[in-house]
């Protein structure tokens, strides 16, 4: 079956532009996660949503936002970037996290010059 | 969520067993221990999780100590493509999962 899938794969904006990162879970897979993933910081947490309801948030500021649509879909937006949100975005999706874990997509490499 | 300790790196010959310690010392009741590996330039892959009975899968198998303050997950007989950092992460089992992800541990397995 088909895995998660991100687009795009590789993206380069400039200061101050804004980006919409695009995921699609595995089929039936109605939590959808997203996380950063930088060399300093490692993988960190940005939200999860379940049913298009966001659940849970971790520390970013309100230029990171995200919605999932009624086809379990999902997209993350940042606005007004910085270099600092260079990094790799990667989606997950569960049919059941506690028993199943996340798949992970290949991610998205946001490049901001 | 509680904090984990796990060594920075570790070498294993392949065909053998790869031991990789997690410490978990601050871990609540109702948190389960979560591995998860990332192949470089790929997504993290969940592995296994248990609460405090050991588990095994087609994977590896996971043992958490008696007093849950400590695991090991055992890659029974390790090849190149097991070459990854692995974490350990605690977090609740239901509801909204926040994987926090500390440094891991670099395996990388020698021929």
């Amino acid at each position: 079956k088909a895995g998660v899938t991100q687009t795009p794969r590789y993206l380069i904006k400039t200061r101050g532009q804004q980006v919409t990162l695009s995921c699609s879970p595995i089929s039936g897979h109605r939590s959808v996660s997203w996380y950063q993933q930088t060399p300093g910081q490692g993988l960190q947490f940005l939200f999860e949503y379940f049913s298009e309801t966001q659940r849970n948030k971790g520390n970013f500021p309100g230029r990171f936002s995200g919605r999932q649509f009624s086809n379990s879909r999902s997209e993350m937006n940042v606005s007004t970037l910085e270099l600092g949100d260079s990094a790799l975005y990667l989606c997950a999706s569960s049919l059941n996290a506690a028993n199943y874990g996340y798949t992970f997509g290949s991610g998205t490499r946001l490049t901001v010059v | 969520d509680a904090k984990t300790t796990q060594p920075t790196s570790m070498d294993c010959a392949e065909g053998r067993a790869a031991n990789l310690p997690c410490n978990h010392s601050t871990i609540s009741g109702n948190e389960y221990v979560y591995w998860y590996r990332q192949i470089h330039s790929q997504g993290p892959q969940y592995i296994i999780h248990g609460l405090k009975n050991n588990e095994t899968n087609e994977m590896a198998s996971l043992i958490i100590t008696e007093d849950r303050k400590s695991s090991t997950l055992i890659l029974p007989h390790a090849t190149l493509r097991d070459t990854a950092v692995y974490y350990c992460i605690v977090t609740v089992s239901q509801g909204a999962q926040k994987l926090v992800f500390g440094q891991g541990t670099r395996l990388t397995i020698n021929p």
